[in-house]
């Protein structure tokens, strides 16, 4: 059974800090790997999509990083801002759809 | 206007009672899912869909039932609501290609 495990559960820093959300998940064989992005009782909103053949994706100040045989990703967020501040999941397809991984929430203070 | 729409956004409720939630697309996705969210649970899959033929249990479907009225429509129905139940719920789409996930802005389910 495919588990995804992220750490830390809870992240604060100050405004402009590049910070690295980690991600990671049990079996590797992997269809593809989503970033989401969770404002606090709203919906998921897809960042980044990396398919399984794919090592990296960019969108902006983010980039996700995909290692299938280690089985971790990482989103990297560059200069972040206080509009940053969310609860960020990961979730990956593979066999069964998405797995959800249980979030960090990340608090950027100005 | 909104690509993955869920119907009603908050819905309180008394135990016992049939509850049934209600999610329309227009990304034109074939799949479909129903999620819930509970604190420090994080998403779990309570059904899917692949078509309008098909249609899977996930992990948590035990006190849930699903209908999948057309290739947009799928809906959530609790026949005997309990406060378990209690939760923030999501409908999801996603395409045969990509498989990018894309979700609705949830129904908050409050059963007393």
């Amino acid at each position: 059974k495919q588990e995804v495990t992220q750490i830390p559960a809870a992240l604060s820093v100050p405004e402009g800090e590049n910070l690295v959300l980690n991600c990671s998940f049990t079996d590797s064989a992997i269809y593809n790997l989503q970033w989401f992005r969770q404002d606090p009782g709203k919906g998921l909103t897809s960042l980044l999509l990396i398919q399984s053949s794919q090592r990296e994706q960019t969108s902006g100040r983010l980039n996700a990083s995909l290692d299938k045989s280690s089985g971790r990703s990482t989103l990297y967020i560059a200069a972040s801002q206080p509009g940053d501040s969310a609860t960020y999941l990961c979730a990956v397809t593979g066999n069964t759809p998405l797995v959800f991984g249980k979030g960090t929430r990340l608090s950027v203070i100005a | 206007d909104a690509d993955v729409t869920q119907t009603p956004r908050n819905r309180i409720t008394k135990t016992g009672k049939r509850i049934m939630l209600e999610c329309s697309q227009t990304k034109g996705h074939d799949r479909m899912y129903w999620y819930r969210q509970d604190p420090g649970l994080g998403l779990q899959l309570i059904y899917y869909s692949f078509d309008v033929k098909d249609i899977n249990k996930g992990e948590i479907s035990d006190g849930y039932s699903v209908s999948r009225q057309a290739q947009a429509k799928f809906s959530l129905s609790l026949e005997s609501a309990i406060p378990n139940q209690t939760a923030l719920y999501f409908c999801a789409t996603s395409g045969s290609g990509t498989g990018e996930l894309f979700f609705g802005e949830g129904s908050r389910l409050t059963v007393l």
